[in-house]
């Protein structure tokens, strides 16, 4: 059974820092392609950031650019969201997803951030 | 950047009904459409990617069609389990996907 289990959401001051984790299991996570999305409270979904299986394409949605770095380590079956300089307006619901060439087929339960 | 629109934005039905749900967007994206559903608290569920390919388990009441600008979800007989809300998203470009802004299925 594929799980995506997302952790490292907090409350954090306006310009601040975190780190998002997503632990992958139940299937070969370096043959996958991955994404980011959130939904602040009470909105719509929002695509944040996608990286390619081998982590050569790599993009991100213009509110995030500059200011969020994703990144995958497919020997602890793991995916990473830096976010520095955090607004408000970040904050939101942040989920992980399995990316099949643009639909996202497998999500986590996701991880509050407020900022 | 591709705008995507949803109509209505509330629908209410009751159960047993036939629902359409409308996903306009801004260009042409081809048949790169897919459709969410999302219940309270919860992750959304991929339901039909490809317009009208259908996720593996996804029950057959639901379909999709359209092509180009304008998309449809249908529900042919609404079930307790379907009330939601629903999302399309484009992805014909890479990277810049977007979704629509929601339709949420409520009980008459």
């Amino acid at each position: 059974e594929v799980q995506l289990v997302e952790s490292g959401g907090d409350l954090v001051q306006p310009g601040g820092s975190l780190r998002l984790s997503c632990s992958a299991s139940g299937f070969i996570f370096r043959n996958y392609a991955m994404s980011w999305l959130r939904q602040a409270p009470g909105k719509g979904l929002e695509w944040v950031s996608a990286m390619s299986v081998g982590g050569g394409s790599i993009d991100y949605a213009d509110p995030v650019k500059g200011r969020f770095t994703i990144s995958r380590d497919n020997s602890k079956n793991t995916l990473y969201l830096q976010m520095n300089s955090l607004r408000a307006e970040d904050t939101a619901l942040y989920y992980c997803a399995t990316d099949i060439s643009g639909r996202f087929r497998d999500w986590g339960q996701g991880t509050l951030v407020i900022v | 950047d591709i705008q995507m629109t949803q109509s209505p934005p509330t629908l209410s039905a009751s159960v047993g009904d036939r629902v359409t749900i409308t996903c306009r967007a801004s260009q042409s994206i081809s048949s790169w459409l897919a459709w969410y559903q999302q219940k309270p608290g919860k992750a959304p569920k991929l339901l039909i990617y490809k317009t009208s390919s259908l996720e593996s388990g996804v029950p057959s009441r639901f379909s999709g069609s359209g092509s180009g600008t304008e998309f449809t979800l249908t529900i042919s007989s609404l079930q307790p389990d379907d009330f939601a809300t629903y999302y399309c998203q484009q992805y014909i470009s890479y990277s810049s996907y977007s979704f629509g802004q929601g339709t949420k299925l409520e009980i008459k």
